[in-house]
């Protein structure tokens, strides 16, 4: 079984300009969710697309935005770049269903896109 | 103040030896507990999980949680050079769906 697909894997971009990234999930997963990783804060949440809906947010700018169509392929968007937003973005996908109170539903990872904004 | 605090490291340590990596957390909504490691390049995979307080082995590695302390703790017995990477604690709430927050990770080396 194939595993999460991030395109592109390296961007570089400068402030002012917008950016589209690609997440392809793993057959049959119906779930995925973007994290933006940095060395100084970590991985934290963006949002999480369930079946073409946003079901969850993060904390973040609207400046941040995503989708997902009806294969489950999910794009984020980040318009009016910042340095501060040079990071890895990870893509995660899972079934997005619960399997009990008891049971995790597990999120797999893709490899992510390192965006340098300059 | 994060919501999950981690050291950051970084952790060197001899081959052989046990390797405790700590998280603690102050949302007392958590009820699911993950590591992940990930290595250079990679996205996190999972370790373990743990649902509520309590330990859980598999293999080489121990998941413990402490709710009481809001503290969870893992533990990597007869460490391998292939061990080394960074580790990332990660919780999430009961209905929280794919909503994970995570630690900022420890970078662990270890040493042939």
């Amino acid at each position: 079984k194939a595993g999460v697909t991030q395109t592109p894997r390296y961007l570089i971009k400068t402030r002012g300009q917008q950016v589209t990234l690609s997440c392809s999930p793993i057959s049959g997963h119906r779930s995925v969710s973007w994290y933006q990783q940095t060395p100084g804060q970590g991985l934290q949440f963006l949002f999480e697309y369930f079946s073409e809906t946003q079901r969850n947010k993060g904390n973040f700018p609207g400046r941040f935005s995503g989708r997902q169509f009806s294969n489950s392929r999910s794009e984020m968007n980040v318009s009016t770049l910042e340095l501060g937003d040079s990071a890895l973005y990870l893509c995660a996908s899972s079934s997005g269903f619960s399997g009990g109170p008891s049971s995790y539903n597990e999120q797999f990872f893709g490899p992510g896109t390192r965006l340098t904004v300059l | 103040q994060k919501e999950v605090e981690q050291d950051p490291g970084p952790l060197s340590v001899p081959e052989g030896a046990i390797v405790s990596l700590n998280c603690t957390y102050s949302n007392s909504a958590f009820q699911y507990f993950m590591w992940y490691r990930q290595y250079s390049r990679k996205g996190p995979e999972l370790l373990m999980y743990t649902y509520s307080s309590g330990n859980k082995e598999d293999g080489r590695f121990t998941a413990q949680v402490d709710k009481s302390s809001k503290y969870i703790s893992l533990f990597i017995r007869d460490s391998q050079p292939s061990d080394s990477a960074t580790y990332l604690c990660a919780m999430n709430q009961l209905g929280g769906n794919e909503k994970l927050t995570f630690g900022t990770g420890t970078r662990l080396t270890i040493i042939p």
